[in-house]
């Protein structure tokens, strides 16, 4: 089955600086890649998400890169802020009907002003 | 949007006894929901794959018989956790797609998540 693994396990930044959060995957047949923001307590909040047709995608400051050769995607956040602190986790899913998201571990991300 | 309704949020058991979750898509039908468990800063792990109409698929080393799944509807999924112990405190959270839009990889929708604790 699929196997996320996901680096850095913590990330302190300061405000304004960015964050990039990078993880690989094992099943070349996973095609969807997406980027959750969990705060403690509360219920993972999808943030941008990427398919496997295409290598880059850009929300405001937020954008995500995926190498389908190497099997890794990053998340990039730019000009951070203290309210992106939170733990950030990737997922990956292959594309057949009722199947999953495998999760990474995720990473602790804290924004100092 | 897609919203998933999940309860209790909270709630507080004596070892032995069995515990329900409800999770509902309240605005979708989804054949197919999720459950997963999170234990404290840890990730979300999948424990089964709730289908409507027929049997649960549970991830290995996921006990089915103390983790009763039943998908009864197109929008509802539950889930027992039996004669719980208090390892199994945890933060349990299913998650469904809206399997309407005709997409395997519409974004997954959560519910709210319960925090069980076992005394």
């Amino acid at each position: 089955g699929e196997n996320v693994e996901q680096h850095p396990s913590t990330l302190s930044v300061q405000e304004g600086d960015s964050a990039v959060i990078k993880c690989t995957y094992s099943d070349s047949a996973s095609n969807y890649f997406p980027w959750y923001k969990q705060e403690l307590g509360k219920r993972p909040q999808l943030i941008i998400d990427i398919r496997s047709n295409v290598g880059e995608k850009k929300d405001q400051r937020i954008a995500v890169t995926l190498n389908k050769t190497a099997k890794h995607f990053s998340l990039h956040i730019t000009e951070t802020q203290p309210e992106d602190s939170a733990v950030y986790f990737c997922a990956a899913k292959v594309n057949q009907a009722g199947t999953a998201l495998i999760f990474g571990k995720g990473t602790t991300l804290s924004v100092s002003s | 949007g897609a919203v998933v309704s999940q309860h209790p949020s909270r709630v507080i058991c004596k070892s032995g006894t069995s515990v329900k979750i409800e999770c509902r898509s309240l605005d979708f039908q989804a054949t197919t929901m999720f459950w997963y468990r999170q234990f404290p800063k840890q990730s979300l792990m999948l424990m089964a794959t709730s289908n409507e109409g027929s049997k649960a698929t549970y991830e290995q080393g996921v006990e089915k018989d103390k983790f009763l799944i039943n998908h009864a509807s197109l929008t509802l999924s539950t889930l027992t956790v039996t004669s719980a112990h208090p390892e199994d405190s945890s933060f349990y959270i299913c998650s469904a797609r809206d399997g309407g839009r005709g997409q395997n990889n519409s974004p997954l929708h959560f519910g709210n998540g319960t925090r069980l604790t076992v005394t």
